[in-house]
């Protein structure tokens, strides 16, 4: 059965701290897809990443980083430098290739909060 | 430009009434979605519309019904609605339907009270 887990309900940091968001996944398909969501307060959910199976590689974006690891199933983010504006609900879902219609199974979510 | 748009943005509605949802898309994309989210829990898949035909209906009660006039619209038909049905919905749509690599792009949502 696939299942993303976000065990972090809610983070407290101070402005210029770095965070990370932990993201657990499991899935019996060997293709399948990640993403990373961002929700602020005004409700809109933000794409910010999708990465496949087979790309393990990490990515850096600006102050935003992931680490992909197969080997423990997990795909977290990592703020540098953190801001208030970065304050906000982030999701973690998978779509497996298997899967007609672009499902996507999204984690319970981690409530980031950022204060100056 | 990657840009859903949703309207209303907010709307109250009775329990007798009816009324729509609109979501509207310019970005080609051949797939469309609606959700919904309650507070502090993650979105709801309900519809999905893959090529202007409807592919997945995740059990929704009928008193819920969707619309894909073309391939850049969406709407989402309400009637005879409960409490337990106000939430924010949200709509998205990905490039093509069917696949799930494709990233989904999200409106900025309908926050609905059913009273």
């Amino acid at each position: 059965a696939q299942k993303v887990t976000q065990a972090q309900t809610e983070i407290s940091v101070v402005e210029k701290e770095d965070v990370t968001l932990d993201c657990v996944y499991e899935t019996r398909d060997t293709t399948y897809y990640l993403f990373w969501y961002k929700q602020p307060p005004s409700g809109e959910l933000v794409f910010l990443i999708r990465r496949n199976s087979f790309d393990e590689q990490n990515e850096i974006s600006g102050r935003y980083s992931w680490n992909f690891q197969k080997s423990t199933s997990s795909f977290n983010f990592t703020i540098t430098a953190s801001q208030v504006v970065d304050s906000a609900v982030y999701f973690c879902a998978l779509s497996e290739a298997d899967n007609q219609g672009g499902k996507l199974i999204f984690g319970q979510g981690t409530e980031l909060s950022v204060k100056p | 430009d990657t840009e859903v748009t949703q309207t209303p943005k907010h709307l109250v509605m009775g329990m007798t009434n009816k009324k729509s949802l609109k979501c509207e898309q310019h970005m080609g994309h051949r797939a469309m979605y609606w959700y919904k989210q309650k507070a502090k829990k993650p979105p709801e898949l309900m519809f999905v519309y893959s090529y202007e035909k409807l592919s997945i209906n995740e059990s929704v009660p009928s008193r819920f019904s969707p619309e894909c006039p073309n391939s850049s619209l969406l709407n989402l038909h309400l009637h005879a609605l409960q409490p337990e049905d106000s939430a924010l919905y949200l709509c998205a749509s990905s490039h093509e339907g069917g696949y799930s690599s494709y990233e989904q792009y999200f409106g900025p949502g309908t926050r609905l009270t059913v009273t």
